[in-house]
């Protein structure tokens, strides 16, 4: 079945020790996305890829940065975490363009938690 | 500030019965509403659509009605079953292509056998 799949579903980090989140997708999308999700608050887009064009939301943290090495793999890399940094990371695809395009499908998350 | 807002944080429902999930927004540019239903610990998944030309869509058990001038849509399940129990989360995309979506908060719906 075509998916999206994050790795590792949870991961412990200390504070201020670098962390990479990976995502994979097989449905061969254009954009993919990565958000942050707090308990009861809304998922918050962090950025997202449009093929190789990388579009930073305004108010993301120079914390986070992110990599697309090729068409099925994102990456969300945290280089120094904080407390606050402690969430739910979604990643999700969509084909882009027009139309019913813009419907995302999202992976499971990989819930991150920092000591 | 919000553009997409879902003031119901919970919902409780009998089984059989009708659930409504509200969603109201405030940016008149936005010209696809989406729904998606989420349960612990798995990603949002995509549940039904409308675009703002429509004022109905309808698949299934769910529908979603778009009052544009009130800025205001809903979910209605019918009938509920408890298997509907979730987080559902309202979205809008902005006119232009915009592969963005702006995300509600959610609702819990919890519908009792």
């Amino acid at each position: 079945d075509a998916m999206v799949i994050q790795n590792p579903r949870y991961q412990v980090t200390q504070f201020g020790k670098p962390v990479t989140l990976s995502c994979s997708q097989t449905l061969n999308h254009n954009v993919m996305y990565w958000y942050q999700q707090k308990s009861s608050q809304a998922p918050k887009l962090l950025f997202h890829y449009y093929d190789k064009d990388f579009n930073n939301e305004a108010d993301t943290p120079d914390n986070f940065q992110s990599r697309r090495p090729n068409t099925s793999f994102c990456f969300l890399d945290i280089r120094s975490p904080g407390l606050g940094d402690a969430a739910m990371y979604l990643c999700a695809t969509s084909r882009g363009g027009i139309g019913p395009a813009y419907e995302q499908y999202f992976g499971p998350g990989t819930r991150l938690t920092v000591t | 500030d919000q553009q997409v807002k879902q003031n119901s944080p919970s919902l409780s429902v009998q089984e059989g019965r009708i659930s409504i999930l509200n969603c109201d927004y405030t940016n008149s540019m936005f010209d696809y509403f989406l729904w998606y239903k989420k349960y612990p610990a798995e990603g949002p998944t995509f549940l039904i659509s409308i675009s703002s030309i429509k004022d109905k869509n309808e698949d299934g058990r769910f529908t979603v009605f778009l009052n544009k001038s009130a800025k205001h849509l809903s979910l209605h399940i019918v009938p509920s079953q408890p298997g509907d129990s979730a987080v559902y989360f309202c979205a809008a995309r902005s006119q232009g292509g915009s592969e963005k979506l702006v995300f509600g908060k959610g609702t819990k719906l919890t519908v009792n056998p």
